[in-house]
């Protein structure tokens, strides 16, 4: 079944860029049945969507990070990626990578999700 | 885009049957039959029980049932579990490939 496993540094500063990669196994992320999503958990809040990426790199991300948001893909390395500018305490969270099924638009694999802290 | 609402908490005892709802508009749950529901434990990712509002994954005990009706989902746990105790969340499919979650709500069995 599909694996995905979130990378990338656990304390970030404010102002500065987030990067994070998630790394897809054992299914291709060129695959057409599937879009791969961003999704964030604030701790002790709730989850909430970042944005997606389809292999043909066509991207839509969530009206209220929309600005600062980027999600790319790497299909020779299957792959995809989040990059987060500008950052602030607010954006400390859980992110998680996932799945979509593309036609019915549920998240059906995750990640195990990485904290990132931001902090001084 | 809002997020979508759920009540913060609901409880049950062992065997009992709870429902949380999930409100959401005419742009996301009113239009589309495109509600999924999630579980998610402590310190874990979250995990699909529903989709389509009405469809389980393979795995996942019939005891999970899912609706909608109008602009609000919902989802039943019948023959509560220990193991229910969990955070549910909501999500729907809101156009422009998209998608919204609720806001959570934290089920405790007595």
């Amino acid at each position: 079944q599909v694996q995905l496993q979130e990378s990338g540094p656990g304390l970030v500063k404010p102002s500065e860029t987030l990067s994070l990669t998630c790394a897809v196994s054992a299914y291709s992320i060129s695959s057409t049945y599937y879009y791969w999503g961003w999704i964030r958990q604030p701790p002790g809040k709730g989850l909430e969507w970042i944005g997606s990426i389809y292999h043909s790199g066509s991207t839509d991300y969530s009206p209220s990070l929309k600005s600062r948001v980027t999600i790319s893909i790497d299909t020779s390395k299957n792959h995809f990626s989040l990059k987060l500018s500008s950052v602030t305490a607010a954006d400390t969270a859980v992110y998680y990578c996932a799945s979509l099924y593309s036609t019915t638009w549920y998240l059906d694999y995750w990640g195990q999700g990485t904290l990132v802290t931001v902090s001084s | 885009q809002s997020a979508l609402t759920q009540p913060a908490s609901v409880s049950g005892s062992p065997g009992q049957s709870i429902t949380i709802s999930c409100t959401g508009t005419s742009s996301d749950v009113g239009t589309y039959n495109l509600v999924s529901w999630y579980q998610e434990h402590p310190g874990k990712a979250p995990k699909l029980i529903i989709y389509e509002v009405t469809n389980r994954p393979s795995g996942v005990s019939n005891r999970f049932s899912g609706s909608k009706s109008g602009n609000t989902a919902s989802l039943t746990i019948s023959g509560l579990q220990a193991d229910d105790e969990a955070d549910y969340y909501c999500c729907s499919y809101a156009g422009s490939r998209t998608v919204v979650f609720g806001g959570g709500t934290k089920l405790t069995v007595l």
